[in-house]
């Protein structure tokens, strides 16, 4: 069965560092591309980038370039999303999914990390 | 950005009735290699992740039933839920993945009436 398992809740202060992962497993890792999704409370779904396991090419969105960095290890077929200095406005429910090639819909997604930045 | 504009931004339909769901693009998302509209549509359940439902704007993912319909073209597409069934109780979301970056619609709250 494809899946992708992500780690868990995280609860951190304005400026702290946070590394959250997606694990995929039941398929070639490396063959697909993985893309982070931010969902803020209550709303919708916004697309941060992307990942290809396979050769690290990544793509991110203008909107989150330079926020967030986005990086995987096909090794252990774990992809992760960094920050490096969290903000309140970075509180939401981060979820990774599977994609086969760059333009394509997302047809495995993880069960969600949601991250809280509060002082 | 493609800017994608569902309406309504929520729906009450009786159960075993149509529920209808439309999507608009801010510019086509016809994707000219293959002559497919790069659109999907996503089912939310409440502290679930999105679920796909539909890609290339018309074709069911695997396991989905066949009462989800997609249809439309170039800026303009539709949900329809043939006949509304509890368990779809949800939000729904479009997706344009013609364009980088891929953008979705703001969402439709769908409950039983």
């Amino acid at each position: 069965e494809m899946q992708l398992v992500q780690s868990g809740a995280a609860v951190k202060k304005p400026g702290e560092s946070l590394k959250i992962s997606c694990k995929g497993s039941g398929y070639r890792f490396d063959n697909y591309w993985i893309s982070w999704v931010r969902q803020m409370p209550g709303k919708g779904l916004q697309w941060m980038g992307s990942i290809y396991p396979g050769d690290s090419e990544t793509r991110h969105s203008p909107s989150f370039q330079g926020q967030v960095t986005i990086s995987a290890d096909k090794s252990i077929d774990t992809a992760y999303l960094q920050w490096h200095s969290l903000k309140a406005s970075d509180t939401g429910t981060y979820y990774c999914a599977r994609h086969v090639v760059i333009r394509s819909a997302f047809d495995t997604w993880g069960q969600g990390t949601m991250v809280t930045v509060s002082s | 950005d493609i800017v994608m504009t569902q309406s309504p931004d929520s729906l009450a339909v009786s159960l075993g009735e149509r529920a209808t769901i439309s999507c608009k693009s801010s510019q086509s998302v016809l994707f000219s290699s293959n002559n497919k509209n790069s659109l999907a549509w996503y089912q939310q359940k409440p502290g679930q992740p999105p679920k796909l439902l539909i890609y290339w704007a018309s074709i069911r993912e695997s396991g989905v039933p066949d009462r989800f319909i997609g249809s439309g073209s170039g800026t303009d597409f539709t949900l329809t839920i043939s006949s509304l069934q509890a368990e779809d109780v949800a939000a729904y979301f479009c997706q344009q993945y013609n364009t980088s970056p891929p953008t979705f619609g703001q969402g439709t709250k769908l409950e039983i009436k």
